[in-house]
């Protein structure tokens, strides 16, 4: 049963940098048949899916058109974990993140979720 | 603006049978697989559907999903009041090169 356990701060100043880990158990992050994705959600933009990183011979990363230009996730095999950086946050930046698992490159399903950290961006 | 377009609400009796729709486009629904999540109040989506009918394990046959040419549809038969909580449809956009997602719809169960 793959397990995954977020952690991270929920108070991040406008600016500045927010930063969550994923941590994963009953798998591997280098699993070369899963995707590790970063999802947020707030009231204002719905389920919005940030990105992932994946393995397949080599380390790859997609992002999402929204935040491409402010955003890196990231595995880490000794830790087997994953992280999420969103740099320059706003206010707008202010939601729920999740971290989640598909297996699959072409939208296979989010089947294991993370518990989700509130981020409030304010000074 | 969700990319896929659901309506915010949806309600029913128990009993009813209701259905959630979910309309994208050629370059999402019409060419790549439906996944359906439903969220209770401070919980995380869940897996619904998958691959556009496929239940996971544990996932009763009261619910059902379909698709056809660039619409999705989720349906719920014989509704309980545990049904009531928000649905999510999703798939990829070969277009936006990423996962996208409905903006939900709130289900009643009056």
């Amino acid at each position: 049963q793959v397990q995954l356990q977020q952690s991270g701060p929920g108070l991040v100043k406008p600016s500045q940098t927010l930063s969550l880990t994923c941590a994963i158990s009953g798998d591997t992050v280098s699993n070369i048949s899963a995707t590790w994705n970063w999802i947020r959600q707030s009231p204002s933009r719905g389920l919005e899916w940030l990105g992932r990183t994946y393995y397949r011979s080599k380390w790859y990363n997609d992002y999402g058109v929204s935040v491409k230009s402010r955003i890196t996730i990231n595995p880490d095999t000794s830790k087997n974990q994953f992280s999420l950086q969103v740099n320059s946050v706003t206010p707008e930046d202010t939601a729920v993140y999740y971290c989640a698992r598909s297996e699959g490159l072409v939208n296979g399903p989010f089947e294991y979720w993370g518990q989700g950290t509130l981020v409030t961006v304010s000074s | 603006q969700s990319v896929l377009t659901q309506p915010p609400s949806a309600s029913g009796t128990p009993g009813q049978r209701v259905a959630i729709s979910c309309s994208g486009s050629s370059s999402n629904i019409e060419i790549n697989r439906v996944n359906w999540y439903h969220q209770l109040p401070g919980t995380a989506p869940k897996l619904l559907i998958y691959d556009n009918h496929q239940r996971p394990s544990g996932v009763p046959d009261r619910f059902s999903g379909s698709k056809s040419g660039t619409s999705a549809s989720l349906a719920i038969s014989g509704l309980q009041s545990e049904d009531e909580a928000d649905y999510y449809c999703s798939t990829w956009d070969d277009s936006l090169h990423g996962v996208i997602f409905g903006g939900g719809t709130k289900l009643t169960v009056l």
